[in-house]
């Protein structure tokens, strides 16, 4: 089945323990990307990256990290996480502008 | 600043009515417009895709308007039913890099 996973579903943590949210498509897209969603505002795209080794800022890049050393996988990182990273985090792979989407990860930050 | 605006937080319409759903935007020209559903704790699932030079869409009961004069998509469900009840979510892009998703809007059919 296609399909974009998630790793974990919900997260409780504290602030400044490092944390990795895993994300992995079967679908040999080359393009993915990570989104939070917060009540009012939407979806907001973290980062994105158009193939293995290659990424960039989304438009709320501040306090997360990401790499892309598979094509399958792209991981999303907070070495450092706050309070106000606390929101449903979403995964998505492309080939096209039609998006695929991971089932969320909710992050608490306490 | 580019602006997306889904101009209902949320709808509520009996069933068999049609649903539209309004998305405007501004300060922006986009190559597509797409309407996706999301339901509670779940991701995003695409609908429908219309180019800058489409003016309509179907699938099904669905039917997507973009008025790039207006710079305004509509959105519509006939004979809705109580499972179509979501939330809706315009995305407007040039490509996949910087696609802009409006908050959405929450659809209720009651039966």
């Amino acid at each position: 089945e296609a399909q974009v996973t998630q790793n974990p579903r919900y997260l409780i943590t504290v602030t400044g323990k490092k944390l990795t949210v895993t994300c992995s498509q079967n679908m040999n897209h080359e393009y993915m990307s990570w989104y939070r969603q917060d009540p009012g505002l939407g979806l907001r795209q973290i980062y994105y990256s158009m193939n293995v080794e290659v990424t960039d800022k989304g438009d709320v890049p501040e306090g997360y990290k990401v790499s892309r050393k598979e094509k399958r996988n792209f991981p999303l990182i907070l070495e450092s996480p706050s309070p106000n990273q606390t929101s449903l985090y979403f995964c998505a792979s492309s080939w096209g502008p039609e998006q695929f989407f991971g089932p969320g990860t909710r992050l608490t930050v306490l | 600043s580019q602006k997306i605006e889904q101009n209902s937080e949320a709808l509520n319409i009996q069933e068999g009515k049609t649903a539209t759903l309004t998305c405007n935007y501004t300060n922006y020209s986009p190559a597509y417009l797409q309407w996706y559903r999301q339901d509670p704790g779940r991701g995003p699932v695409f609908l429908l895709l219309i180019r800058e030079n489409e003016k309509e869409k179907r699938k099904e009961r669905l039917k997507v308007t973009f008025d790039t004069t207006l710079k305004q998509s509509l959105f519509h469900i006939t004979a809705s039913q109580p499972a179509d009840s979501a939330t809706y979510l315009c995305a407007l892009s040039y490509n996949n890099n910087d696609m802009r998703f409006g908050a959405g809007t929450r659809l209720t059919v009651k039966p």
